[in-house]
C-alpha cells in the first residue's frame, strides 16, 4: 500500500542534541514538506522540496535543516539551535494533478518531540 | 502568499449541524481544501472544492465557497462525537505551495 511514514512517533531529546526525524513515502510524488504544530497553533511550515536535491527554507527554518537526496526520503534535523523545540512535526507528501494546478496533501502520522 | 484564517473553537451538540468558517486573501488558488485531524494523528484530506463553483456536497459535508468575499466554510450535518477534531482549510498559492489556516477546534458534546 502507498503511503507516507514517519519515524519514530515519539522522540525524547536531551537539550543540547541534535535529532534527525525521519520521512519516507511511496507515492512517487515529488514535493515534500515538513511542519511543526504547536498546542492551539496551526502548521507552521519549516522546510520543503518541491524536486530531488532541491530544498527551500519555509517560515520557521531557523535551527533546522533538511536534506533531499532521494524522492522518497525527507529528513528533518532538529539542531541544537532550535530554542524551542519541543512540538509535533508532520511530514506531508504533495500530489500535483490536473496540469500541476491542484494539490493534494498526504500527512504522516506525526513525530512528537519532547527535549528533557 | 495565500494567508488563511479560521475561528479557533466550536461546540456543537450531537445531532445538530456545525459550521466552520475560513477567510483566505489570496484568489489565485484553483481548489480550497478542508483537512481533518484527530488526536495525535497527522492530517487526512476531507473535501475539496473548486474555486469556480460555489457548493459542493459529499454526503453529510457541504462545503460553500464566495469568491467575491473570500469565505469558506465547511457544513456538516447530524454532527457526530467521531466529528470531535481539528479542522483545516487550506489553499494553494500560485507557486502551488499550500497554506494552512489555524485550524478549528470542533467538541461535539452529548
Amino acid at each position: 500500500d502507498g503511503g507516507i511514514t514517519q519515524s519514530p512517533k515519539y522522540l525524547f531529546r536531551k537539550e543540547g542534541q541534535n535529532v534527525t526525524l525521519s520521512c519516507e513515502q511511496n507515492l512517487n510524488h515529488d514535493a515534500m514538506y515538513w511542519y511543526r504544530q504547536d498546542p492551539g497553533q496551526g502548521l507552521r511550515l519549516i522546510y520543503y522540496s518541491q524536486i530531488v536535491n532541491d530544498f527551500q527554507k519555509g517560515d520557521i527554518a531557523e535551527g533546522y535543516s533538511v536534506s533531499r537526496e532521494k524522492k522518497e526520503s525527507f529528513p528533518l534535523t532538529v539542531t541544537s539551535a532550535q530554542k524551542n523545540p519541543t512540538a509535533f512535526y508532520l511530514c506531508a507528501s504533495i500530489r500535483r494533478y490536473g496540469g500541476g494546478e491542484n494539490t493534494e496533501a498526504f500527512f504522516g502520522q506525526g513525530t512528537r518531540l519532547t527535549v528533557v | 502568499g495565500e494567508d488563511v484564517e479560521q475561528s479557533l473553537f466550536l461546540s456543537v451538540r450531537e445531532g445538530d449541524s456545525s459550521v466552520i468558517n475560513c477567510t483566505y486573501t489570496d484568489s489565485s488558488s484553483t481548489y480550497l481544501y478542508w483537512y481533518k485531524q484527530e488526536p495525535g494523528a497527522g492530517l487526512q484530506l476531507l473535501t475539496y472544492i473548486f474555486s469556480n463553483m460555489d457548493m459542493k456536497q459529499d454526503q453529510r459535508l457541504t462545503v460553500l465557497l464566495n469568491k467575491k468575499d473570500k469565505h469558506l466554510s465547511l457544513r456538516i450535518a447530524d454532527t457526530q462525537t467521531g466529528d470531535s477534531a481539528i479542522y483545516f482549510c487550506a489553499g494553494a498559492d500560485s507557486w502551488g505551495k499550500l497554506q494552512f489556516g489555524a485550524g478549528t477546534q470542533v467538541v461535539v458534546t452529548p
